[in-house]
């Protein structure tokens, strides 16, 4: 079953541009976190947001966390035709049962 | 450091045969995910296996099974192919102390 839900399902956008990735679950979390893949391929972590965070900033990465909204959001700032991936927002609920619970993500490209 | 290695890249095979799938954990993690990804469907929890054990599945029909090698390698057995398990699969690891998961680069199954 998923747990996160992103938004929008696909987004284009222009280099240089701020893309930002909405992403919701339904039951409590340990942490969030965002994962990319590229073409396909394998998923790639990007970043990880505890459940008593509210912000996180990694590079051209920041991701917020509500926990009363059960929400989170991952921004790119200024991004570059090498952003252009599918990003996936994934939840803990901790013990390690099922690894992580992952949506369906969001299609990023960006036009050059 | 070698990652998480999958094989093959690509399996073709035909309605009802078999197919089987391999992952190598990165050296000395021990837990190892597999994950369907089907298109426009997220990824989809299937197996988790830790120190040779199965610990837990996913909702997943008996023909899709696996096992941990004591070298923590694992192998993911899907019998009776139907159509529909046309998907990529994945394979993660999660070294100890760390809460994200690391992805092969996963194995495209076509079933005709």
């Amino acid at each position: 079953s998923q747990q996160g839900e992103e938004d929008p399902q696909a987004l284009s956008i222009q280099e240089g541009e701020n893309a930002t990735m909405n992403c919701s679950y339904k039951t409590s979390i340990n942490n969030l976190q965002w994962y990319r893949q590229n073409s396909g391929r394998g998923l790639v972590h990007l970043i990880l947001i505890r459940s008593n965070e509210r912000e996180k900033h990694s590079g051209r990465l920041r991701v917020t966390l509500d926990t009363s909204k059960k929400s989170s959001s991952l921004l790119i700032t200024a991004s570059r035709a090498a952003d252009t991936a599918s990003y996936f927002c994934a939840t803990d609920s901790g013990g390690g049962a099922d690894g992580l619970t992952f949506g369906k993500g969001t299609h990023l490209i960006i036009q050059p | 450091e070698a990652g998480v290695t999958q094989s093959p890249t690509h399996l073709i095979k035909t309605r009802g045969q078999q197919a089987t799938l391999r992952c190598s954990p990165i050296s000395g993690h021990t837990s190892v995910y597999w994950y369907q990804q089907a298109l426009g469907l997220g990824l989809q929890f299937l197996l988790w296996y830790d120190e040779g054990e199965e610990r837990n599945r996913g909702n997943f029909p008996p023909r899709f099974s696996g096992r941990q090698f004591p070298n923590y390698s694992s192998e993911l057995n899907v019998n009776a192919l139907e159509l529909e398990d046309s998907a990529l699969y994945l394979c993660a690891d999660r070294g100890e102390g760390t809460e994200k998961l690391f992805f092969g680069s996963g194995t495209q199954l076509s079933v005709l």
